[in-house]
């Protein structure tokens, strides 16, 4: 079965440094999506990106954050200046179809911590 | 914006037992999902049930739509089923809204 991939699959880094996420989607996959756990909480979605725009984004997802498909296949997030509490699990999904109409695959995510 | 609440938030069977989790959402929903999240942090997909019963080995899940909940079942349980079930619900738009999950624990 085709799967979504993450890396790196954990990423120290000092707080005010700039970290990009990265993620393959699914081949035939349109819709990505990135989604944040931090420790012991319940998944909290950031951002929903189709056709090289955003289409949707929550509150959490402020300037610091930002989202591009550099070259077709990978699909990045990219924290400008880190916090501490940006310290958590960060997940890329992709699905074929929007809006709920498909499943969303979840990749095995990227543990960010935040020194 | 939308509700999703599982019950119970923490659960200990001991292997062999059945078990039923739910999830009450408090509106109208395109999609619900079953995840499992295992104790490495990945996120496995149980079910897309929007609507209806389905069933995948020991497990199966029933979403009752018009009465905005949904059940998963556990037969039979086994020490590899720890993790934490969570439900995710899409209402039409682009974002999915998830559970806080319920934590389980099988004792061998």
């Amino acid at each position: 079965e085709p799967e979504v991939t993450q890396t790196p699959s954990h990423q120290v880094t000092q707080m005010g440094q700039e970290v990009i996420l990265r993620c393959v989607p699914i081949s035939n996959h349109l819709y990505f999506y990135w989604y944040r756990q931090i420790l012991g909480q319940k998944v909290e979605f950031l951002v929903s990106f189709y056709n090289n725009e955003i289409s949707e984004k929550s509150e959490i997802f402020d300037d610091q954050f930002s989202v591009e498909r550099p070259d077709g296949s990978n699909f990045t997030l990219k924290i400008r200046s880190t916090k501490l509490e940006d310290s958590a699990m960060y997940f890329c999904a992709t699905s074929r179809l929007d809006r709920g109409k498909d499943t969303q695959y979840f990749g095995p995510g990227t543990r960010l911590t935040v020194l | 914006g939308i509700q999703v609440e599982q019950s119970p938030p923490d659960l200990i069977l001991q292997e062999g037992a059945n078990s039923t989790l739910r999830c009450n959402f408090s509106d109208s929903v395109n999609n619900l999902q079953w995840f499992h999240q295992n104790p490495w942090g990945q996120l496995i997909n149980l079910f897309y049930i929007p609507s209806g019963t389905k069933q995948n080995g020991r497990l199966s899940a029933t979403t009752v739509a018009t009465e905005r909940y949904s059940l998963l079942y556990i037969s039979s349980s086994q020490t590899t089923d720890s993790g934490v079930y969570f439900c995710a619900v899409n209402t039409g738009g682009f974002k999915t809204i998830f559970g806080a999950g319920t934590r389980l624990f099988v004792k061998a």
